[in-house]
């Protein structure tokens, strides 16, 4: 089956930075990817969803300066938390859907996100 | 507001047993309906799809839906507990149709006790 990878798979840094995630389709091309966040115990709340070459689309509520996505190739998209508070501890899922029409997307492995 | 509802549990079933799952669905207009199963700390994982109404069956997995009154079921048939999990349902948005976007229900946890 297809695969995506997602990277790092947990991550713990201070108040205030920066955190990039990366989500990389390993053997297809993906035109779109989508980005979910999960808090412990709840279902996974789409972000936003990125084309390849253009903006991402965001959900309401979720700030689109502090969740900072870029889908620059067909294989890669990134999702950068700028100014990170504890609040945004979280798992932050990705998935990957082929080029070809009727196909499921594949998620990523998540990443685990503790901000102290 | 498409909702996806699905009862949080948890169920518990002891080992051999079926294992029967629930979700609805607000959209009318849906046509294409998941099963993912997560462990704890995991991602989700694909373990169906169903795009007609009846039965799809894979193995110890039976997917079940009834566009009518807009409800999809999962059955798992002779239950382990490798199969304890919570097993979110996911309903592709018709107006994304082509763009994949899935709206998920909360999840149901089961537990197969040995």
């Amino acid at each position: 089956g297809a695969v995506v990878s997602q990277h790092p798979s947990w991550v713990i840094c201070k108040s205030g930075t920066s955190v990039k995630i990366e989500c990389r389709s390993l053997d297809f091309q993906a035109t779109t990817m989508f980005w979910y966040r999960q808090f412990p115990k709840q279902s996974l709340m789409l972000m936003a969803t990125s084309n390849e070459g253009s903006k991402a689309t965001y959900e309401q509520g979720v700030e689109k300066d502090k969740f900072l996505i870029n889908h620059a190739s067909l294989t890669l998209s990134t999702l950068t938390v700028t100014s990170a508070h504890p609040e945004d501890s979280s798992f932050y899922i990705c998935s990957a859907r082929p080029a070809a029409a009727n196909t499921e997307a594949f998620f990523g492995q998540g990443t685990r996100l503790t901000v102290v | 507001q498409k909702e996806v509802e699905q009862n949080s549990g948890p169920l518990s079933v002891p080992e051999g047993a079926i294992a029967s799952l629930n979700c609805t669905y607000s959209d009318r207009g849906s046509q294409s309906f998941f099963w993912y199963r997560q462990y704890s700390g995991k991602s989700p994982e694909l373990i169906m799809s169903i795009y007609s109404n009846g039965d799809k069956e894979d193995g110890r997995f039976t997917a079940q839906l009834n566009k009518a009154s807009q409800y999809v079921s999962l059955l798992i048939r002779d239950s382990q507990p490798s199969d304890s999990a919570t097993y979110l349902c996911a309903v592709r948005d018709p107006f994304y149709n082509q763009g994949g976007k899935l709206i998920f229900g909360q999840g149901t946890e089961l537990s197969v006790k040995p």
